[in-house]
């Protein structure tokens, strides 16, 4: 059955620090993989996915994420975050061929201490 | 371009009753999505419609429908609600029907409460 695990309910990160969520999925084939963010009360915000090609890939707000085909992993990646970054992130899957099914993981809660 | 709208933000409905929810896609998006998100069982997909038909859909019961107009808005109803339908609806939109990999827009979702 396709999977999608975020090993980190929450993370805390001092303001300055970098950051690394963990995504690990489990498909058949390499699936399409996106992270999205919400902020409390908000709906979801892409911040970036991965088709094909490069393994890195940049998105908004300073955020990039690495794709690793021998670990399954898509994992998230800030060299320096803001405090406005705590929300919660979501890693999703989508099956390559198949229609707009986004399967999502169960979500890292990242606080932000001063 | 404005956003993904959904209406109305909250409701509070008591079991046994029905319930509407709306959502307005992005303008020219024709395939609308809808997911449930709680705090047990996180984000699920629902399902999806292109084009007044839908398409996919995910592992709910028959009490959970949808429907999309001839203008891409897209309702989805909940009848006979149970305690456990208590979640923030939320609808997202995409382009084109070219599949799995176009980007979904999120609207700021329904929030329901279940009595």
């Amino acid at each position: 059955a396709q999977s999608v695990t975020q090993p980190d309910i929450h993370i805390t990160v001092s303001e300055g620090a970098s950051l690394e969520l963990r995504c690990n999925y489990s498909y058949g084939a390499t699936p399409y993989l996106f992270w999205y963010v919400q902020s409390p009360g908000q709906g979801l915000q892409l911040l970036l996915k991965y088709f094909s090609g490069d393994t890195l890939v940049q998105g908004i707000k300073g955020f990039e994420a690495e794709f690793k085909r021998s670990q399954s992993s898509f994992n998230l990646r800030k060299p320096s975050v803001h405090w406005s970054d705590a929300a919660e992130y979501f890693c999703a899957v989508a099956s390559r061929g198949g229609f707009q099914k986004l399967v999502f993981g169960t979500g890292t809660r990242l606080l932000v201490s001063p | 371009k404005a956003g993904v709208t959904q209406t109305p933000r909250y409701l509070i409905k008591t079991r046994g009753q029905q319930v509407t929810l709306s959502c307005s896609p992005i303008s020219g998006h024709r395939s609308v999505s809808w997911y449930q998100q709680t705090p047990g069982q996180g984000l699920q997909f629902l399902f999806e419609y292109f084009s007044e038909t839908q398409r996919n859909k995910g592992n709910f019961p028959g009490r959970f429908s949808g429907r999309q107009f001839s203008n891409s808005r897209s309702e989805m109803n909940v009848s006979t609600l149970e305690l456990g339908d208590s979640a923030l609806y939320l609808c997202a939109s995409s382009a084109t029907s070219s599949g799995a990999g176009e980007t979904q827009y999120f609207g700021p979702g329904t929030r329901l409460l279940v009595l």
